[in-house]
């Protein structure tokens, strides 16, 4: 079983929707959790940490669940400028943080 | 510009020739990862640094791969006798990490190599 798997998609959203990725990984002794952005051929860029208790952010809200080791990311009001690869990261294992392959998101007009 | 820096950006070579990327992290971080990247994939991890000692290696770092990070600054990796395989984009991260606590790691712009 992967560490970590996402729905590779594509998404195909438009514009304004609410669109939703969940991601579940295997190492039940991961500690920490996270959501990165990859714009095409650029370097990740973290767009934020995942609690516990779930966290909101703007339009975006992530949430764990340790019992079924997933993680979900939410964007609500989608726009143009949020078409990029998500990544799901875990950390806890030897190896630092596990990344997903990502989950591709297109937003249309 | 205060991020993580990588040098060079592209690096297109021969098959059977030596590479070698440098990463300039944040300066007061003390963690300093190498990971790839592959079109479709996730990054993979490779190797990570605490300060000046190598404290983790991917199975994916083979014996023609070495890190090195000599004063807990910067990073060098080197591919000796490259493949096609190699080609991939090479990322440097960085974090600030006090223990096993978890930690954000931020990127570099990524170094692709191209072996033809």
């Amino acid at each position: 079983r992967k560490e970590v798997e996402q729905d590779p998609g594509p998404f195909n959203v438009p514009e304004g929707a609410t669109v939703a990725f969940n991601c579940t990984y295997s190492n039940s002794a991961s500690q920490s959790f996270f959501w990165y952005r990859q714009d095409c051929r650029k370097e990740p860029k973290l767009l934020m940490s995942v609690y516990s208790s779930g966290n909101e952010d703007g339009r975006f809200t992530a949430q764990l669940n340790r019992a079924s080791q997933y993680i979900s990311l939410l964007i609500r009001d989608s726009k143009l400028s949020d078409s990029a690869t998500y990544l799901c990261v875990v950390n806890g294992g030897a190896d630092g943080l596990t990344f997903g392959k990502g989950t591709h998101l297109i937003i249309q007009p | 510009d205060t991020g993580v820096s990588q040098d060079p950006r592209h690096k297109i070579t021969k098959r059977g020739q030596n590479v070698t990327f440098r990463c300039d992290p944040i300066s007061e971080h003390n963690r300093l990862y190498w990971y790839r990247q592959t079109l479709g994939q996730g990054p993979e991890f490779l190797t990570y640094f605490q300060n000046e000692a190598q404290l983790e290696k991917s199975r994916l770092l083979s014996d023609r791969f070495s890190a090195e990070r000599p004063k807990g600054s910067f990073s060098t990796l080197e591919i000796q006798r490259t493949e096609q395989g190699d080609s991939a984009m090479y990322l440097c991260a960085s974090s600030l990490a006090y223990g096993n606590s978890g930690n954000t790691i931020y990127f570099g712009e990524g170094s692709w190599l191209t072996v033809v």
